[in-house]
């Protein structure tokens, strides 16, 4: 499969405790995207990366957020000290860059804070 | 920052009626237009975009239509199938802002 892959695809976690999620982008795509989408809304963006600088982040994103992308290649979001607030699906999409928009999304990670 | 407002929220058809679901957009700097189908469970998929250049796109049964003045794009599909049941989101952005913007999404049931 060449598309946008991630990983885990679900997570149970207590309130409190540290969750990393993985997102491996198509191949040659310089862009990477995480948006967190809720039941009934679109995704809302959180932070996106060229290569393995990250350009952007959202007023969403916590300090108990954080999110590398180290050699330009696949990606990690991590959550400190999740809350509840937190469950979500947190979505990655990827795209090529260089004046091409489109945007591929991955299948997503579903967090389930108890 | 850029604002997407999509309507309607619901939208319920008869197999073989056409489906028309409308956005408006903030930021004049947005020139990418994508629209994305949700099923239930999935990931969105991406079904058609246009650019500011353009007025009007087709593929198939479905359609984009951009009116930049008014800062307003439409999603046409037209002959819908029970198929075409999903949630449908349009975004707006671009290569200068990075991020897309998305709607809130609209529900559309296509009843046989």
């Amino acid at each position: 499969d060449t598309g946008v892959s991630q990983n885990p695809r679900h997570k149970i976690t207590k309130r409190g405790q540290n969750v990393t999620f993985r997102c491996d982008p198509i191949s040659e795509h310089n862009r990477l995207y995480w948006y967190r989408q809720t039941l009934g809304q679109g995704p809302e963006f959180l932070t996106y990366f060229q290569n393995e600088a990250q350009l952007e982040k959202s007023r969403l994103l916590s300090d108990r957020f954080s999110a590398e992308r180290p050699k330009g290649s696949f990606s990690t979001l991590e959550i400190q000290r999740t809350e509840q607030g937190d469950s979500a699906m947190y979505l990655c999409a990827s795209s090529l860059g260089q004046g091409e928009d489109t945007q591929y999304f991955g299948p997503g990670t579903r967090l389930t804070v108890l | 920052g850029e604002n997407v407002e999509q309507h309607p929220s619901t939208l319920s058809v008869q197999e073989g009626d056409s489906a028309v679901i409308k956005c408006t957009y903030s930021d004049s700097a947005s020139n990418y237009f994508p629209w994305y189908k949700q099923e239930l469970g999935k990931r969105p998929q991406l079904i058609i975009d246009i650019r500011s250049n353009v007025g009007e796109k087709k593929d198939q049964r479905i359609a984009v239509t951009l009116n930049k003045t008014a800062k307003h794009f439409s999603l046409h599909i037209t002959e819908t199938q029970p198929e075409d049941s999903a949630v449908y989101f349009c975004a707006g952005g671009g290569s200068t802002l990075g991020r897309l913007y998305f709607g809130r999404g609209t529900q559309l049931t296509v009843w046989p």
